[in-house]
């Protein structure tokens, strides 16, 4: 088990750029969450994943940020035309919901920090 | 709606001080409430948590009780040391709702130890 896996771990990008950052969560866990966390504030949901099925978004996931997760596996974010708002660390986290089990703990990655210029 | 409010910060102790973070929630359901810590250039960590009302999380002496009278959940620590310097997150989550496990997280608080 080598844990929650992110990359990269920096990425500097242009305003307007595309970028795609990758999660490899630990394995044959089923629930996949992705997080955004700006400087003082606490992680805030954006997407979550049971399986290969991307069950709910939040709102702060606008048209410009999709995510993936093909096979049930690994997962992509990706954000498209990027502005300098998106800048902030980008977190996955994964658990395994076993079925009648309730508030499994979630595993967290060390982020993504994107920085837009 | 599920929301954590934390007590802000930062808190600067001494080591070997007495901590407590204090950690209110609102929920709709029944949730499980967790302790996260962030390390310096580090990922989010576990450090406790607690699955119904009145069970105690610890964990490297750190404790926090789950009590649903006063919707808290604060943290507290005996005696500090310079390691436990970290941000401290208190979180919920509750997989009976419609929410799907997904955590609601405070602020967090940071916490400096002096030597």
């Amino acid at each position: 088990d080598t844990g929650v896996s992110q990359d990269p771990r920096h990425k500097i990008t242009k305003r307007g750029q595309n970028v795609t950052f990758r999660c490899d969560p630990i394995s044959e866990h089923n629930r996949l969450y992705w997080y955004r966390q700006t400087l003082g504030q606490g992680p805030e949901f954006l997407t979550y994943f049971q399986n290969e099925a991307q069950l709910e978004k939040s709102r702060l996931l606008s048209d410009r940020f999709s995510a993936e997760r093909p096979k049930g596996s690994f997962s992509t974010l990706e954000i498209q035309r990027t502005e300098q708002g998106d800048s902030a660390m980008y977190l996955c986290a994964s658990s395994l919901k076993p079925r009648g089990v309730v508030n499994t703990e979630a595993f967290f990655g060390q982020g993504t920090r994107l920085t837009v210029v | 709606g599920n929301s954590v409010t934390q007590m802000e910060g930062p808190v600067t102790l001494s080591e070997e001080a007495f901590l407590t973070i204090n950690c209110t929630y609102t929920a709709t359901g029944y949730p499980s409430l967790f302790w996260y810590v962030q390390y310096p250039g580090e990922g989010l960590q576990l450090l406790l948590k607690a699955t119904k009302a009145d069970d105690k999380g610890s964990n490297k002496g750190f404790e926090a009780t789950y009590r649903k009278e006063t919707t808290s959940f604060h943290l507290e620590k005996g005696s500090v040391q310079v390691s436990d310097s970290a941000v401290y997150f208190c979180a919920l989550s509750d997989d009976r709702g419609s929410t799907l496990g997904r955590l609601y997280f405070g602020r967090g608080t940071q916490l400096t130890v002096w030597p």
